[in-house]
């Protein structure tokens, strides 16, 4: 499974658009990128999914740069309920497994500021 | 629509007592379940998995066990808690294994004292 990286923390004020990275430079072709969000005392909960290209959904928008090793999650006009941790997931889709094959990192922390 | 429901929402447990956590999956018919744990400050954990009845597949020992008694219910229990055990307690459930869009319950706060 591919290693990720992404900013320990973040900062912005709401209403602004806040874009986190996240490299797996070793990422391979079976494999695709998610995206979970933790607030405190709550289970993560799934943001959006890609494996290339550019996906967008009600919450967010995912580009995936085109070599894949770079991807960013772009939050339009952040709010208060919007400071979570961001974790950012790279792993294959085994048709054939039994376990979902996840592994939390320790993720981006944003605050957010009004 | 699918529910998640964990219990307790707390629980604060002496040292060498048992403990049992609960979850249920209503609106959706042989779910892949999870127990998840994240130590305060620290990252998410899986414990184990399961994908029927009766099976459960261990992925970190943590000298806890967890049983499917139903094919809507997980259980987590062990019979002597250690301080090591405290942290936050997820389960979380997905449609067919391999499928990695996981969701989520709201958690069971453990304090071990």
């Amino acid at each position: 499974l591919a290693k990720t990286t992404q900013p320990p923390s973040m900062e912005a004020y709401e209403g602004q658009e806040v874009n986190v990275s996240c490299s797996h430079t070793n990422i391979a072709t079976s494999e695709y990128i998610y995206w979970y969000r933790q607030v405190p005392h709550q289970g993560p909960q799934f943001i959006i999914q890609g494996y290339k290209d550019y996906v967008v959904n009600e919450v967010a928008s995912l580009f995936i740069s085109a070599d894949r090793k770079l991807s960013t999650l772009s939050l339009p006009w952040v709010s208060l309920r919007d400071a979570a941790v961001y974790y950012c997931i790279v792993t294959d889709i085994d048709s054939g497994g039994s376990n979902a094959k996840l592994t939390f990192g320790k993720g981006t922390k944003l605050s957010v500021k009004s | 629509a699918q529910t998640i429901h964990q219990w307790p929402v707390a629980e604060i447990k002496a040292v060498g007592s048992p403990l049992s956590l609960g979850c249920t999956i209503k609106g959706k018919s042989s779910p892949n379940l999870y127990w998840y744990w994240q130590a305060t400050g620290g990252t998410l954990q899986q414990l184990f998995y399961s994908i029927t009845v009766g099976q459960v597949e261990s992925v970190v020992q943590l000298n806890l066990s967890a049983s499917r008694p139903k094919d809507d219910q997980f259980i987590l229990s062990t019979e002597k808690l250690l301080l090591s055990h405290s942290g936050f307690y997820l389960c979380a459930w997905s449609y067919w294994g391999g499928a990695e869009t996981l969701y989520f319950g709201s958690g069971t706060r453990l304090t071990v004292l």
